[in-house]
């Protein structure tokens, strides 16, 4: 089965600094790699996802690329701010027969933005 | 639109006993999945409804069974519950399994003593 790798586990950034955080996936028939977002007490959010047709997508200060050869995908966020702080998520699924996609999910990373 | 939601939000139970969650689709939705997610660990996929039937399960054992609803709506049941069952309990839903954003809900906090 699919196994996806996360890194770091904790990401501490100044207010206004870059983060970037990694995963690695095994499985090259995943093609579509989601990145959630879970705040304290809540489930996780979807806040940007990537198909492996795409290298590279962007959402105002949130992007994520994808490098199919290497198995690996990264969550590029600039100019954090406190309310960034959260637990982070990435995830690879592929369709399971009939449409159906089931995420396998990194073991997250905390992200803690200092004002 | 109404989101996710689940029921109830903790949830204390002793070695041995059975448990059932509950979970609300968002408006719409046809597909629920159920995550276990353990102190620390990203969400473990359990198994997944659509349009009433079991569409696909994850490395769980048997005495983990759900089951969906005309409405939807989802029921995850436990029984003979164990101390490792302590977690998380994630409902997620989509439209159609052929969609692939998922709708997290709250969670269920499940503690097993």
């Amino acid at each position: 089965g699919e196994n996806v790798e996360q890194h770091p586990s904790t990401l501490s950034v100044q207010e206004g600094d870059s983060a970037v955080i990694k995963c690695t996936y095994s499985d090259s028939a995943s093609n579509y790699f989601p990145w959630y977002k879970q705040e304290l007490g809540k489930g996780p959010q979807l806040i940007i996802d990537i198909r492996s047709n795409v290298g590279e997508k962007k959402d105002q200060r949130i992007a994520v690329t994808l490098n199919k050869t290497a198995k690996h995908f990264s969550l590029h966020i600039t100019e954090t701010q406190p309310e960034d702080s959260a637990v982070y998520f990435c995830a690879a699924s592929r369709d399971q027969g009939g449409g159906s996609y089931i995420p396998t999910f990194g073991r997250g990373t905390s992200l803690i933005v200092h004002p | 639109e109404t989101g996710v939601t689940q029921s109830p939000t903790h949830l204390i139970k002793t070695r041995g006993q059975q448990v059932t969650l509950r979970c609300s689709s968002q408006s719409g939705h046809n597909t629920v999945s159920w995550y276990q997610q353990a102190l620390g660990q990203g969400p473990q996929f359990i198994f997944q409804y659509y349009r009433e039937e079991e569409n696909g399960r994850g490395n769980f054992p048997p005495r983990f069974s759900g089951l969906q609803f005309p409405n939807y709506s989802s029921e995850l049941n436990v029984n003979a519950l164990e101390l490792d069952d302590s977690a998380l309990y994630l409902c997620a839903s989509s439209l159609d399994e052929g969609r692939r954003e998922q709708f997290f809900g709250p969670g269920t906090r499940l503690t097993v003593l």
